[in-house]
C-alpha cells in the first residue's frame, strides 16, 4: 500500500475559521486528488495535482483553494468554513501511464458548526 | 468521461460467489473499467482493471461483455470482510482522473 496520511483525522471548527488539511505521501506519485465524501453523494473530486505547483479543479471546487510545494505535501485549505462543508475529506495518490491507479489516505473527519 | 450504471444494494451469502454488474453503454475503444471497494469508515481501495479480456488477480476476477458495453465483478467467495462499497469506474486511456458514482452496496449474510 502507498504511503499516505492525512492530518488531522479530526476536525471540528466553527463557521467562519480558516481549515487546512494536510496529505503526505511517501511513493513519489505524480498525482495527488482531494475528495469529498456525503452521504448519498460517494467520493467527489474538490481539486487535484499533477505536479509541484501544478493544480486543477474538479467538480466541486467552490470554496476551497489547494497548495502543493514538494512532491509528497497536499494543502486543501477552507478559506471560511461553511456548515455545508462538513464532510469526510479522502487524500489519494495516483500513478501515470497505462497501470494509472490512486491510492487512498484514511480519510479526514471536518465538522463545521 | 463516461458513466456507469450499478444496483444501489445487492444481499450475498457468505462462502458464495458475488456477480456485481456494471452497465457501461457509452465506453469508448480506450476506456479502461477500474473497480474500487470501501469499506466501512476507510478509503476506497484498489480491486481490479481491466481493457478488453477478462482479469484475474488474488481478489477478485473481471468479466468485461464482448462489446464492452457491461462488465462483472466476480467474488468467488464471500466473506464478511467483503461488505463495502463496490464502485465501477470507468478512465480514458490518457486520464488521470477517477469520477466515482454512489457504487453498489454489498451485505454478507453469515
Amino acid at each position: 500500500d502507498a504511503g499516505i496520511t492525512q492530518s488531522p483525522r479530526h476536525k471540528v471548527t466553527e463557521t467562519g475559521t480558516p481549515v487546512t488539511l494536510r496529505c503526505h505521501q511517501t511513493e513519489n506519485h505524480r498525482y495527488m486528488y482531494w475528495y469529498r465524501q456525503d452521504p448519498g453523494h460517494g467520493l467527489r473530486l474538490i481539486h487535484y495535482s499533477y505536479g509541484v505547483k501544478d493544480t486543477d479543479k474538479g467538480e466541486v471546487s467552490d470554496g476551497y483553494s489547494v497548495s502543493r510545494s514538494k512532491t509528497e505535501d497536499f494543502l486543501l485549505t477552507l478559506e471560511s468554513a461553511t456548515s455545508s462543508q462538513t464532510s469526510v475529506y479522502f487524500c489519494a495518490t495516483g500513478t501515470s501511464g497505462s497501470a494509472y491507479e490512486q491510492y487512498f489516505g484514511p480519510g479526514t473527519r471536518l465538522t463545521v458548526t | 468521461d463516461a458513466k456507469t450504471t450499478q444496483p444501489n444494494s445487492m444481499e450475498s451469502n457468505e462462502e458464495e460467489p458475488v456477480h456485481l454488474p456494471c452497465n457501461h453503454s457509452t465506453i469508448s475503444g480506450t476506456d479502461y473499467i477500474h473497480w474500487y471497494r470501501q469499506l466501512p469508515s476507510q478509503g476506497p481501495e484498489y480491486v481490479i482493471h481491466g481493457l478488453t479480456s477478462n482479469v484475474n488477480n488474488r481478489m477478485a476476477s473481471l468479466a468485461i461483455a464482448e462489446d464492452r458495453k457491461s462488465s462483472t465483478l466476480i467474488l468467488h467467495r464471500a466473506t464478511l470482510r467483503d461488505a463495502a462499497v463496490y464502485y465501477c469506474i470507468l478512465r480514458t486511456y490518457t486520464g488521470n482522473q477517477f469520477y466515482f458514482g454512489t457504487g453498489t452496496s454489498l451485505t454478507v449474510i453469515p
